[in-house]
């Protein structure tokens, strides 16, 4: 079956720091790629999508360019700050039988201290 | 922009007893999706509708149940509760005819059952 695997955490940073978040997958077809972060004590926000190969999902300074021939995923930004502070998860959607359910990795803590 | 409603936001129950938690998807948004979250854990899919019919089922227990209605409000149903059903249970919205399959999810209903 379909599944994403993502770096463990926690991942500490210092501020403006270079950060790397590794994610790969496994799928059949050609899924849609997506990473939710998640404040303390709040839902799941999209923070970027890419739907396919070489498309590059950016948003707040974030960054991610769906790869096929490495099926990976990988979320980036150049200078991290405080407010970054969170879980993130990868994720995958797969169209099967009517239903875009989204497979999540375990998700990575990322703190960024000041 | 309007947003996934869902309510309770905090619920509090004891063992065997039932609850009932509604979603309200964002507004022209035609399917709903239920996840579970358990605590330091990644967000497992329950159940999705589609136009007010099931569309997929993932992992949940037969002592749950779910519908759409028709004004495509969603509401998930729980039954016999266990200490284990202690969870973030998120609804998320998409517009499948729209052509979009991206998932806006809402702020969770944290259960606590005791």
């Amino acid at each position: 079956g379909d599944s994403v695997t993502q770096m463990e955490g926690p991942v500490t940073l210092s501020e403006e720091a270079f950060l790397t978040i590794n994610c790969t997958y496994t799928a059949t077809g050609y899924p849609s790629l997506f990473w939710y972060v998640q404040y303390p004590g709040e839902g799941l926000q999209l923070l970027l999508k890419a739907t396919k190969a070489d498309d590059k999902g950016s948003n707040k300074g974030f960054e991610a360019t769906y790869r096929k021939e490495t099926t990976s995923f990988h979320l980036e930004k150049g200078s991290v700050q405080v407010s970054d502070s969170a879980v993130y998860f990868c994720a995958l959607s797969y169209s099967g039988a009517g239903s875009y359910q989204l497979t999540f990795g375990k998700g990575t803590k990322l703190s960024v201290i000041p | 922009a309007a947003g996934v409603i869902q309510s309770p936001r905090h619920l509090i129950k004891e063992k065997r007893e039932t609850a009932t938690l509604k979603c309200y998807p964002i507004p022209r948004h035609d399917t709903v999706y239920w996840y579970q979250q358990g605590p330091g854990q990644d967000p497992q899919f329950l159940i999705s509708f589609y136009e007010k019919m099931q569309s997929d089922k993932g992992s949940i227990p037969d002592r749950f149940s779910a519908q759409q209605f028709s004004d495509y409000h969603s509401e998930l149903n729980m039954s016999s509760l266990e200490l284990g059903d202690s969870a973030l249970y998120f609804c998320a919205s998409s517009s499948l005819t729209g052509g979009q399959e991206t998932q806006y999810f809402g702020p969770g209903t944290r259960l606590l059952v005791l």
